[in-house]
């Protein structure tokens, strides 16, 4: 059954606490990306991956970090330097990273609620 | 800088009446735009792509419109139904990786 999976589904940390959430995909997709997605706002870019053992800063990256080791796997670390990281986090997956002439929708994951206590 | 607008606001019609809703952009030009749909505490889930050069497409009661000249993008559903209740987002390449920008998203409501 192909497809992206995350975990946990919820998440609790305690302020000053480092935390992974965890993206696998096994659709053989080039590309990953890592989303936050606070009420009434869009869907921000924190980080993507074009390829294995490559990624990008996306728009708020401060404060996360990101690993691409293999292929299907993209975990995300939210550090203790992320002011305010409750937030419902998505993790995405296309074809392909590079755009040229490649039109690639996105495969999403159920998503990580994160709550800071 | 580049933004996207969708109308916050949540639009309430009665099943089997047609949806339409809008996602307006600036300071673009993009190959495409693409359309996805996102229940409560869910992933977005792709919808439709439809390409610069093309006007229309349809897919089943979905239709979308792409007009390069106004910068917007219209989104509809035939025949609505209660199933159909769910946020809409638009989103729009941008750099030149295949990074997506994703409008707020339109909350659509169908009722009996």
């Amino acid at each position: 059954d192909g497809g992206i999976t995350q975990s946990p589904k919820y998440l609790f940390r305690k302020e000053g606490q480092n935390v992974t959430l965890s993206c696998e995909q096994n659709l053989n997709h080039d590309a990953m990306y890592w989303y936050r997605q606070d009420p009434g706002q869009g869907l921000r870019l924190i980080y993507y991956s074009q390829i294995v053992n490559d990624f990008q800063k996306g728009d708020i990256a401060e404060g996360y970090s990101v690993s691409r080791e293999k292929k299907e796997s993209f975990p995300l670390t939210v550090t203790s330097a992320q002011k305010n990281p409750t937030a419902f986090y998505l993790c995405a997956s296309s074809i392909t990273g590079w755009a040229m002439n490649v039109y690639n929708e996105q495969f999403f994951g159920p998503g990580t609620r994160l709550t800071v206590l | 800088s580049q933004k996207i607008e969708q109308n916050s606001e949540a639009l309430n019609i009665q099943e089997g009446k047609t949806a339409t809703l809008t996602c307006n952009y600036t300071n673009y030009s993009p190959a495409y735009l693409q359309w996805y749909r996102q229940d409560p505490g869910r992933g977005p889930v792709f919808l439709l792509l439809i390409r610069e050069n093309e006007k229309e497409k349809r897919k089943e009661r979905l239709k979308v419109t792409f007009d390069t000249t106004l910068k917007q993008s219209l989104f509809h559903i035939t025949a609505s139904q209660p199933a159909d209740s769910a946020t809409y987002l638009c989103a729009l390449p941008y750099g030149t990786a295949s990074k997506l920008t994703f409008g707020t998203g339109t909350r659509l409501q169908v009722t009996l």
